[in-house]
């Protein structure tokens, strides 16, 4: 069956270290992933978007990878401040689900400062 | 401003009773969404839209309606069908791209008792 998954335990870290967040998925072939934001009862907010042929990109002090062969994106926030405290989605484009969006559940994580 | 917005914010309903969720936009998107996301899932497609007049069902479209009478209006009714019908709501709206990132609205927690 097809399966997006995120660690479903929350990540805890310390202030001023590299938090990173894992997307796995099995039998898509996702064009595209795509990382969003979610602060608690609000809706997600679009991060970053990296296609197949991507093989890392970046945005301030986010950083995400696509490995096609492990079927993994990685999602990496550098210095990380207790304002990035949220739950991080990733979704992905496959054509098998008609090209709509697929989500992962989201890991939680916490910046203690 | 531009944006999409839900409401209500809050919503109770006896079981047995209809509910139409709000969602409008004044992005100029042709695609709108709807998703239901539950404790520890990702968010579930229940309908989408990509022009007035015109709506497919997601996942999860069982027990739930929908209409685009207008572009920038996609309204959901939770009928009584649905057989678990409290969750958080979220509406969404979007380029016709397949690569365009999802504009999510605030939500709306629906708790029918």
């Amino acid at each position: 069956s097809q399966k997006i998954e995120q660690n479903s335990e929350a990540l805890n870290i310390q202030e001023g270290k590299t938090a990173t967040l894992t997307c796995n998925y099995t039998n898509y072939s996702p064009a595209y992933l795509q990382w969003y934001r979610q602060d608690p009862g609000r809706g997600p907010v679009f991060l970053l978007l990296i296609r197949e042929n991507e093989k890392e990109k970046r945005k301030e002090r986010l950083k995400v990878t696509f490995d096609t062969t492990l079927k993994q994106s990685l999602f990496h926030i550098t210095a990380s401040q207790p304002a990035d405290s949220a739950t991080y989605l990733c979704a992905l484009e496959s054509w098998e689900y008609g090209n709509k969006l697929v989500f992962g559940a989201g890991t939680i994580l916490r910046v203690k400062s | 401003d531009g944006g999409i917005t839900q409401s209500p914010k809050y919503l109770f309903r006896k079981e047995g009773q209809n509910v139409t969720l709000s969602c409008e936009q004044n992005l100029n998107h042709d695609a709108m969404y709807w998703y239901r996301q539950d404790p520890g899932q990702g968010l579930r497609l229940i309908y989408y839209s990509q022009i007035v007049n015109d709506f497919q069902k997601g996942d999860i479209a069982e027990g739930y309606s929908v209409s685009r009478e207008k572009k920038e209006s996609f309204p959901l009714t939770v009928t009584s069908a649905q057989k678990n019908p409290t969750a958080f709501y979220l509406c969404a709206s979007g380029g016709l791209s397949s690569l365009d990132e999802q504009y999510f609205g605030p939500g709306t927690r629906l708790t029918v008792t």
